[in-house]
């Protein structure tokens, strides 16, 4: 089992709501990331767990809220955003260290109304 | 902070024609990764050069480390369709105390059938 797996694929919400973003991997990899993506962009790094511990805060608002419950899982906890966080949220993992290989999920497009 | 300029930033050409994208920097890197994003999908790793002046190919596709590794070019003989997509490099600076990837700026590929 080779994949990242995300849900939802595409999330409309208000800026009043609150969601959750999910992510799992069963490769045993030890370093879960979540990026931001604007079109025709590169992703920017928002948070790196590594061995369930968060490692790597990029200074992201605290509406976006980061969980790591066990090494397969990561969540993205929404609440409160903005328009301009409508973007793709991908997760991906990477077997030890934060600068190995990624594998990515396929994104979940969220729309902030 | 390592920056990566990715050249050119888009291109669009003829199915059969070869063509090259460069990643530069400034700052020396201790590998460098190559991913293809195809819309609505999350990047996939194609390659990983480690050692200066390294070549590796993949099928239509050859990738290089510049000699002080600071730099990386990827060459597609014959390009398809199916080669459509963001092709992004990114860096490996943790022997110099990054402990996160860099990214590039990115080169949106499209082939015209």
């Amino acid at each position: 089992d080779t994949e990242v797996t995300q849900t939802p694929k595409h999330l409309v919400m208000g800026m009043t709501n609150k969601k959750s973003l999910k992510c799992e991997q069963h490769m045993g990899h030890r370093a879960m990331y979540w990026y931001k993506q604007k079109a025709k962009k590169p992703p920017e790094l928002m948070f790196v767990y590594s061995y369930e511990k968060l490692s790597i805060n990029e200074s992201v608002p605290s509406r976006f809220s980061p969980e790591c419950p066990n090494s397969s899982l990561l969540n993205l906890h929404l609440h409160a955003l903005q328009p301009e966080d409508s973007a793709l949220y991908l997760c991906a993992s990477s077997l030890i260290t934060s600068t190995g290989e990624l594998f990515f999920g396929e994104g979940s497009r969220l729309t902030v109304l | 902070t390592q920056l990566l300029e990715q050249s050119p930033q888009f291109l669009s050409i003829q199915e059969g024609e070869n063509l090259t994208v460069y990643c530069n920097s400034s700052s020396v890197f201790s590998s460098l990764q190559w991913y293809r994003q195809e819309p609505g999908e999350g990047p996939v790793l194609l390659v990983t050069v480690v050692t200066g002046g390294e070549v590796k190919k993949l099928k239509r596709l050859t990738f290089q480390f510049g000699d002080a590794r600071k730099d990386s070019s990827l060459h597609i003989t014959a390009a398809q369709p199916g080669d459509t997509g963001l092709y992004l490099c990114a860096g490996d600076a943790s022997n110099f105390g990054n402990e996160k990837l860099t990214f590039g700026t990115g080169t949106r590929l499209t082939i015209i059938p």
